[in-house]
């Protein structure tokens, strides 16, 4: 069973600087079938990123998604007020098909 | 753009059964890819099941196997989630969403909390 593990839990920043969120397959993410969501308190996650690299309809380009097999990133290059929230992120393919990572929050330095 | 719209919130007993559905008013193009995700109070996504744009066949997340039904209408497009023997672990927010072609999780409904409660 496919696991992924998110990195780091929690990520304290301040607006302007630059985030790096981390996500690890336990294997190897086929297809690179890996998408990353936000969710704000109160709302419904948000595609931002998906086949690992593709930037969602209507997301800034500050946000960005890289690499490919196991290690997966997500960097948003100069936060914005609105970008504190939590993240996460989810692959196909391996059992269980679809899965999440258990999140991380960014927060506000 | 696709909306999703849920059923209301619901307040269950142990042991009882809950249905949520989800209705895309007016959407009548391509087929569309249903699944359910869950989150309980204060923690993460769980995936649930749905519909494999794979081969259209229903699959179901191992730990609900037993105890989860999900249908569906189409006209209009309603997709429904039956949840049996419900326990205070089942206490979550519960989302429809639809699939695309990279398997990401793409139009999200509102949101339904199902609470269970004696």
């Amino acid at each position: 069973e496919i696991v992924l593990t998110q990195s780091p839990g929690t990520l304290s920043l301040s607006p302007g600087e630059r985030a790096t969120l981390s996500c690890r397959a336990s294997q190897r993410v086929s297809g690179n079938y890996l998408a990353w969501y936000q969710q704000k308190p109160g709302q419904a996650p948000r595609l931002l990123i998906y086949g690992a690299s593709s930037t969602a309809t209507g997301i800034p380009d500050r946000f960005s998604g890289s690499g490919s097999g196991t290690d997966f990133t997500l960097t948003i290059s100069r936060l914005e007020p609105e970008d504190f929230a939590v993240y996460y992120c989810q692959q196909y393919g391996s059992s269980p098909k679809y899965s999440f990572g258990q999140g991380t929050k960014l927060e506000i330095k | 753009q696709v909306q999703l719209v849920q059923s209301g919130a619901e307040v269950k007993k142990p042991g009882a059964s809950v249905r949520v559905s989800c209705t895309v008013p007016g959407y009548t193009y391509t087929k569309l890819f249903i699944h359910w995700v869950r989150q309980a109070p204060g923690r993460g996504l769980e995936w649930m099941g749905g519909f494999d744009p794979e081969d259209g066949r229903i699959i179901y997340a191992q730990m609900f196997q037993d105890r989860v039904t999900m249908t569906e209408d189409t006209s209009p497009i309603t997709a429904y989630m039956d949840l049996s023997s419900l326990s205070s672990d089942d206490t979550a927010v519960y989302y429809c969403v639809t699939v695309d072609l990279w398997r990401q999780f793409l139009h999200w409904g509102q949101g339904t909390l199902v609470a269970v409660s004696s």
